[in-house]
């Protein structure tokens, strides 16, 4: 089955540091994978996706992932967090067909001063 | 321009009882899905519609019914709510299947 993981329930981080949020797939073909955010009490927002190319996806927000696929991971990163970034992270990928999107158990972000 | 509209924001009912949630979107996106978030669960998806007319399972749809008359709306419906079905639904919409999807701002319902 097509899936997604997050290994890591919550991250920490000091703001100004760089952070990372894993997320590893197991997708067969050429995966279609992206990351949102959700901040408290809201919807999910689309942060960035990765079909083909460049295996460096910058998207919102200063955020950008690296799409490895000979560790089967797509990690969000950046360079300098801030508080602001604190909320949780979601992996996601197609199942099947693109019209089903199978999201990763989530990460929660704390950035702290 | 208001995106992807959900009501309504709370709900409570009792089991048995049966409820629609509105799901609108003004972007003239063609796919819509309705997806339940439980805690450390994720988001799981309930149903889709790629189309006005065209709907189609997800992975948790027992329990649920949708309806695409429109391209704008995507009702979700409870047929006979059980403390189960007790979560945060929220609809999403693109373009097409594939693309970013945009998430309302969430439905949450308790079953008592």
């Amino acid at each position: 089955a097509q899936s997604v993981a997050q290994p890591e329930d919550q991250v920490n981080v000091a703001e100004g540091n760089p952070l990372t949020v894993k997320c590893t797939y197991s997708v067969s073909g050429n995966p279609y994978l992206f990351w949102y955010v959700q901040y408290p009490n809201r919807g999910l927002q689309f942060l960035l996706k990765y079909i083909t190319g460049d295996n460096l996806v910058k998207g919102s927000y200063g955020f950008e992932a690296e799409f490895n696929k000979s560790q089967t991971s797509f990690h969000l990163k950046k360079p300098s967090a801030l508080v602001s970034d604190s909320a949780l992270y979601f992996c996601a990928a197609p199942t099947g067909t693109a019209s089903k999107l199978t999201f990763g158990t989530g990460t929660r972000l704390q950035v702290t001063l | 321009n208001a995106g992807v509209t959900q009501t309504p924001k709370f709900q409570v009912l009792k089991t048995g009882q049966s409820m629609t949630l509105q799901c609108a979107q003004d972007m003239n996106h063609e796919y819509m899905s309705w997806y339940r978030q439980d805690p450390g669960m994720g988001l799981r998806l309930i149903h889709y519609s790629v189309g006005a007319g065209i709907t189609d399972q997800g992975e948790v749809p027992n329990g649920y019914n949708v309806s695409r008359s429109t391209t704008e709306d995507f009702p979700l419906r409870l047929l006979s709510a059980a403390p189960s079905q007790t979560s945060v639904y929220f609809c999403a919409s693109s373009y097409l299947s594939g693309d970013g999807l945009f998430f309302g701002e969430g439905s949450r319902l308790t079953v008592l």
